[in-house]
């Protein structure tokens, strides 16, 4: 089976801390992405990366920077958090572009 | 852009009775998965089914990529089952389109 693994279900940060979400994939998937979800606003698309040290921007990129050193693991940076970025963030990963998608578990972040 | 619905918005059944939920979408599309998150927010794969019928236990699901629809189906419902079904789609582009979902609670 898949498993994409989040680093940290639930985190709480203050205003301006640099927050670093971790997601790591075990099946050698090319692709990654990150989502956040926000009730009445679905789910967005922050970045993808289709290779290693590759990323793209998604749909709502602004404040966030990403980080893929090695294959299997997509990292997600919050630079300087803000009290807008309280929200529930969701990795993924697939093994061709347009292929079947696998989520984590879900890292919920509270930003004070 | 591609426009994603589905319906009913929201669902309450007793346990054991079945279900038809719905995903329609606007324009042609590459492939198409229906998902349930769970109560604590995991996005679970149910089926990948750009077209035809898939069965899983309970669950199947259909896909007519003519017409632009895709129904799962939800036999002797538990109270497992419970969350928010949503179907996305991936109109040959890089990002996949989520629907809207639809919340289904099951009652004992």
């Amino acid at each position: 089976d898949v498993k994409v693994t989040q680093s940290s279900r639930y985190l709480v940060k203050r205003t301006g801390e640099k927050v670093f979400l971790e997601c790591v994939q075990d099946m050698d998937h090319e692709n990654m992405f990150w989502y956040r979800q926000d009730p009445g606003l679905g789910l967005r698309l922050i970045y993808f990366s289709y290779d290693v040290k590759m990323k793209e921007k998604g749909d709502i990129p602004e404040g966030y920077s990403v980080s893929r050193e090695k294959k299997e693991r997509f990292s997600l940076i919050l630079e300087s958090a803000s009290t807008s970025q309280t929200s529930m963030y969701l990795c993924a990963s697939s093994s061709t572009r347009y292929g079947e998608l696998f989520f984590g578990e879900g890292s919920r972040l509270t930003v004070l | 852009g591609i426009q994603v619905e589905q319906s009913p918005p929201d669902l309450i059944l007793q346990e054991g009775a079945n279900s038809t939920l719905r995903c329609n979408f606007s324009d042609s599309v590459n492939n198409l998965q229906w998902f349930h998150q769970n109560p604590w927010g995991q996005l679970i794969n149910l089926f990948y089914i750009p077209s035809g019928t898939k069965q899983n236990g309970r669950l199947s699901a259909t896909t007519v990529a003519t017409e632009r629809y895709s129904l799962l189906y939800i036999s002797s419902s538990q109270t497992t089952d419970s969350g928010v079904y949503f179907c996305a789609v991936n109109p040959f582009t890089d990002k996949l389109i989520f629907g809207t979902g639809t919340r289904l609670q099951v009652f004992p």
